[in-house]
């Protein structure tokens, strides 16, 4: 596609329930991240993929959190047992991986709140 | 552990006026990457401008520009004949060269372009 798509925009979800975050990268981008932004603050990364190596993880705030991708595809993020702690913006961005720092595309994000 | 500190949480501006925004880091790396990025209600965060750390000529895009102090690591953000759709929040990065890439955030300075 012509940018790199999220989906849902926003999702309302109860406390101890399991949501999954979707990312759409920009066709033909291998490198592929996950960021989360609570209000008020900057983007914090979450998990990076780039074609089928093993993804770099360091991020993800504890066990509750996973992230999927097949190939250079779709990727879901996916939080179990939600906690209000949760609730933040979660955004995507894909990239060239041979561009590095010059290619990243973000998506607008989904808007997690937990009640 | 590499930090980026934004001191100016809000910041205000006259339209066709210049305002600059301060942005400091740490790293013990001598090669690296710096980022401005605009992020609009939409949420989508939209690269500004960038500069690459061994480059000693500042970067400048149209009326963006920056003062990079490598030795102070220092890197401000000037925004020249400052335009209503210049309101968003900002957000400095830094990027050190290794194999994921990935972007470290500061807090943000929410700017705001007064008619």
């Amino acid at each position: 596609g012509a940018g790199v798509s999220q989906s849902p925009s926003n999702k309302v979800t109860e406390k101890g329930k399991d949501v999954e975050l979707r990312c759409d990268p920009i066709s033909g981008h291998t490198a592929l991240y996950w960021y989360r932004q609570r209000l008020g603050q900057g983007l914090e990364f979450l998990i990076y993929f780039q074609g089928n190596s093993a993804p770099d993880k360091s991020g993800l705030p504890s066990d509750r959190f996973s992230a999927e991708r097949t190939g250079e595809s779709v990727s879901t993020l996916t939080i179990q047992r939600t906690q209000q702690e949760d609730s933040a913006v979660y955004l995507c961005a894909s990239s060239l991986s041979h561009r590095g720092p010059y290619g990243y595309t973000f998506g607008s994000g989904t808007r997690l709140t937990v009640v | 552990a590499q930090t980026v500190t934004q001191s100016q949480p809000e910041m205000s501006v006259q339209e066709a006026e210049t305002v600059t925004l301060s942005c400091t880091y740490d790293t013990s790396e001598n090669n690296y990457y710096l980022f401005w990025y605009k992020q609009p209600p939409s949420r989508q965060m939209i690269l500004v401008i960038r500069q690459e750390a061994y480059k000693q000529q500042n970067a400048t895009e149209n009326r963006f520009s920056v003062n990079f102090q490598k030795a102070a690591k220092s890197f401000s953000l000037k925004i020249s004949d400052s335009q209503l759709g210049d309101t968003a929040m900002y957000f400095c990065a830094f990027m050190a060269p290794d194999s994921s890439y990935k972007l470290i955030f500061g807090s943000g300075t929410r700017l705001l372009v007064r008619p």
